[in-house]
């Protein structure tokens, strides 16, 4: 399979506490994007990250990213009640047509406290 | 802008049914885009890339004739899940990619998913 993995697959953490979520791949890619899904709807893009890129912010997100270990990590810092949601990275992968599909992670789901 | 929207939000149907999910990109055109399943508590499956006017390019394991897609413009793709079965409950979502250029640099729009149970 080429899906990725994410650690930890659950995390639970009191509000104001920074949350940080890894993401492994498999192949090599040209980009790798997270994602935000609330329960029982769809996926929020949050940020994509280049893969000549090492780190990119949004916000209180900070994303990283190392090729060589096929890796990458989102961080949330000063972290709120309404960040509790599940968090996926995906990978993009060449399909045989030239067209480009992309492959979550396991996912990470993340509970803040209030 | 940006914006998928996805209909139906919830079916419950008998078994043998076939039901048809509808994936609409509201205010951009979409050359592509994509049908997945998701279990609970799980990631997502890509079950198949549909891309406008062509033949939807499915993944191994997924079932041509028991899912099929229909990319007909740049706004609208179906997924219609044909006899559907106990087994086939599950939430399916779509997304959509903007019509800019062939890189993978572009963002996937998500729709808020169809919940599917099946009698």
């Amino acid at each position: 399979s080429q899906q990725g993995e994410e650690d930890p697959q659950a995390l639970s953490i009191q509000e104001g506490e920074n949350a940080t979520m890894n993401c492994s791949y498999k192949t090599s890619i040209n980009n790798l994007q997270w994602y935000r899904q609330n329960s029982g709807r769809g996926l929020v893009h949050l940020i994509l990250i280049r893969s000549n890129e090492r780190e990119k912010h949004s916000g209180r997100l900070r994303v990283t990213l190392d090729t060589s270990k096929k890796s990458s990590s989102l961080l949330i810092t000063a972290s709120r009640a309404a960040d509790t949601a599940s968090y996926f990275c995906a990978t993009d992968a060449l399909t045989t047509s030239g067209t480009y599909k992309y492959i979550f992670g396991t996912g990470t789901r993340l509970k803040v406290l209030a | 802008g940006a914006v998928v929207s996805q209909h139906p939000s919830r079916v419950i149907c008998k078994s043998g049914t076939s039901v048809k999910i509808e994936c609409r990109s509201l205010d951009f055109q979409a050359t592509t885009m994509f049908w997945y399943r998701q279990f609970p508590k799980q990631s997502l499956m890509l079950m198949a890339t549909s891309n406008e006017g062509s033949k939807a390019t499915y993944e191994q394991g997924v079932e041509k004739d028991k899912f099929l897609i229909n990319h007909a413009s740049l706004t609208l793709s179906t997924l219609t899940v044909t006899s559907a079965h106990p087994e086939d409950s599950s939430f399916y979502i779509c997304s959509a990619k903007r019509r800019q250029g062939t890189y993978s640099n572009q963002p996937q729009h998500f729709g808020d998913g169809t919940r599917l149970s099946i009698l």
